[in-house]
């Protein structure tokens, strides 16, 4: 299994332009996210995903979009980039039924000039 | 709001020492509580979680938490600790969403 995987690792883009992170799983997992982790601040989820077709917003949604057509993908858009979303971002997925962990993706560390 | 805390953003322990990273919570419904452990330009690795029974949990790497339901703590320790520690540590807690404290940088040093 490949795990949680994202796509790029690095980008850098201008202030207003648009792009899209990519995050898969292959462990069937049901439950996938999207967090930002900048420096002090923990992790904060952005927007997460419960099933195919089902997604809501976490603490920080604002200038963020999702989608989950399928089980495997939860691609992350920037409509509008702006300086404030330079950060890091993981893509996380977990069963949903129990306690159980999440697992990470390697994260992409994007940077709006 | 549930909620966790790691009161402190740096630790530091010689090699061979033991290690104690830190982490509360805040009373509000039952605490699932997990440990994460990121090493630099990595993402996150699950290293423990307390769910329930036995309040001292077992991990990766040599690592244990214990549970203490009085005082809302799940302290990180590990009996010797190795340069290869140092890294990032989170705790977290499971609800509909993981909530994760700060981070306490860990630095081991030889």
């Amino acid at each position: 299994n490949a795990g949680v995987t994202q796509t790029p690792k690095f980008q850098v883009l201008k202030t207003g332009q648009s792009m899209t992170l990519q995050c898969a799983q292959d462990m069937n997992h049901e439950y996938m996210s999207w967090y930002r982790q900048d420096p002090g601040m923990g992790l904060r989820l952005i927007h997460y995903s419960v099933g195919a077709g089902i997604t809501d917003q976490g603490e920080v949604p604002n200038g963020y979009n999702v989608s989950r057509s399928t089980t495997e993908d939860f691609p992350l858009r920037l409509l509008s980039a702006a300086p404030s979303q330079t950060s890091v971002y993981f893509c996380a997925s977990r069963k949903t039924s129990g306690y159980y962990e999440q697992y990470f993706g390697p994260g992409t560390r994007l940077t709006v000039t | 709001a549930q909620s966790v805390a790691q009161p402190e953003d740096q630790v530091n322990v010689a090699e061979g020492n033991p290690l104690t990273v830190k982490c509360t919570y805040s009373v509000s419904g039952n605490p699932y509580l997990f440990w994460y452990v990121q090493y630099p330009n990595r993402g996150l690795q699950f290293l423990l979680k307390y769910i329930t029974g036995d309040n001292l949990v077992k991990g990766s790497y040599g690592f244990e938490a214990e549970f203490n339901k009085s005082q809302t703590s799940f302290h990180l320790k590990k009996p010797s600790a190795l340069v290869s520690d140092s890294a990032l540590y989170f705790c977290a807690r499971h609800g509909q969403n993981f909530v994760f404290g700060p981070g306490t940088r860990l630095s081991v040093l030889p």
